[in-house]
């Protein structure tokens, strides 16, 4: 398998404008976490899929932020209109329970500048 | 809410020293743990993961140890090489599902 694949790698945008972050999960995983990275904050969970569903996402900072799983083999995460505040390192992560063990995988990460 | 600390923040060593990392969180009640390790620039990659009922786990050079009443981690990494130069995270699964929550990191620099 060629791991968690995330779209963009790197995004460069002006304040305002939308931003739409992708990611592939590993095939068979039916969990799918999106997390957000900054010098100030450290890692942190913006929302859980399990099975598509969207089970937490009390980490999400405000109604400019949304997300979306419409398959297992999909998810996005939009911003619109995007802040110079929201520039961090955007990772997407999935993972399968399996007999009581879970292991997060992450993808590479989108870093997100917003001018 | 569950709080997890890791220290040192960074930590600066010579090449062949043997080293522990340190994580503490605040609930016992946790799932698992899991420690990672992310290169600059590079997303996170899983070390070991701790089911609440083990006591440690062991991967080449490298051993978790958990204590759940102390709320306590380490991860032992012998023999230290240039090559384990990374932040390493800790991070503690906690009630009906695996939601979890990072440590800032612990930024390790072996030096030759």
């Amino acid at each position: 398998d060629a791991g968690v694949i995330q779209s963009p790698r790197h995004e460069v945008t002006e304040m305002g404008q939308e931003v739409t972050l992708r990611c592939k999960p590993i095939s068979g995983h039916n969990s799918l976490f999106w997390y957000r990275q900054t010098m100030m904050r450290g890692l942190e969970l913006l929302i859980y899929f399990n099975n598509n569903v969207p089970i937490d996402d009390s980490g999400m900072p405000e109604d400019r932020f949304s997300a979306k799983m419409p398959n297992a083999s999909f998810s996005t995460l939009k911003i619109q209109p995007s802040e110079p505040r929201d520039s961090a390192v955007y990772f997407c992560a999935s993972s399968l329970r399996l007999a009581g063990v879970e292991t997060q995988y992450f993808g590479p990460g989108t870093r997100l500048l917003v001018l | 809410k569950q709080e997890v600390t890791q220290i040192p923040a960074a930590l600066s060593v010579p090449e062949g020293e043997n080293l522990v990392l340190n994580c503490s969180f605040t609930d016992s009640a946790i799932y698992n743990l899991q420690w990672f390790r992310q290169d600059p620039g590079k997303g996170l990659t899983s070390l070991l993961l701790i089911q609440s009922s083990q006591r440690e786990q062991t991967s080449g050079r490298l051993n978790a140890s958990l204590d759940k009443s102390s709320g306590r981690s380490t991860l032992y990494i012998a023999a230290s090489q240039p090559g384990d130069s990374a932040t390493y995270l800790c991070a503690v699964g906690g009630g009906g599902s695996y939601i979890p929550t990072f440590g800032r990191g612990t930024s390790l620099i072996v030096h030759p």
